[in-house]
């Protein structure tokens, strides 16, 4: 089956610095890659996807990048703030299959 | 988390006892799933349902039955809790395969 490795499990940053967040799966058959944030407390939320035919994909602060050679895809945060602090995870799936594998989490602080 | 709700928030359990996690919707998706979340291990899979009536086992499902009666329904039963089954455990829905999953918030139990 499906094995998402992601790196790093815990990440600081200078408020107004960039994060980036690395994930590498191992099924070639896989073509969906989200990323979930989930806050203290909270069940995770979606902030960005992309599928297998798109190498990057952006929303504001927030981009992905895919590299479907590599099989890793990266999670990029630009001038972040405190309210980025969170924990992160990716996620991976294979069309037709409703199964989601996780990531293990990436916990991200803001430093002010 | 709108849309999705878990019941209870909170439980404590003694080894041994049962007891049945709810969790609705009212987004009217086809597909729900039961996650257990516990450190350092990210989230994983206990059972899924892709539409009313049908079960799936998903990555850890030994201890748990699940039931969908209905679109709107899915539960997830402890028939005798174990103190490894302390952790916390989500509900999400979703269109299918290859789309965004919403997670509820989340029922966090401790056995003891």
């Amino acid at each position: 089956g499906e094995n998402v490795e992601q790196h790093p499990s815990t990440l600081s940053v200078q408020e107004g610095d960039s994060a980036v967040i690395k994930c590498t799966y191992s099924d070639s058959a896989s073509n969906y890659f989200p990323w979930y944030k989930q806050e203290l407390g909270k069940g995770p939320q979606l902030i960005i996807d992309i599928r297998s035919n798109v190498g990057e994909k952006k929303d504001q602060r927030i981009a992905v990048t895919l590299n479907k050679t590599a099989k890793h895809f990266s999670l990029h945060i630009t001038e972040t703030q405190p309210e980025d602090s969170a924990v992160y995870f990716c996620a991976a799936s294979t069309a037709g299959n409703e199964k989601l594998t996780f990531g293990t989490g990436t916990r991200l602080t803001i430093i002010p | 988390n709108a849309g999705v709700t878990q019941t209870p928030k909170f439980q404590v359990l003694k080894t041994g006892q049962s007891m049945t996690l709810q969790c609705a919707q009212d987004m009217n998706h086809n597909s729900m799933y039961w996650y257990r979340q516990d450190p350092g291990m990210g989230l994983r899979l206990i059972y899924y349902s892709a539409s009313e009536g049908t079960t799936d086992k998903g990555e850890v499902p030994n201890g748990y039955n699940v039931s969908r009666l209905n679109k709107r329904e899915f539960s997830l039963r402890l028939e005798s809790a174990a103190p490894s089954q302390t952790s916390v455990y989500f509900c999400a829905l979703g269109k299918g395969s290859s789309y965004e999953q919403y997670f509820g918030p989340g029922t966090r139990l401790t056995v003891t």
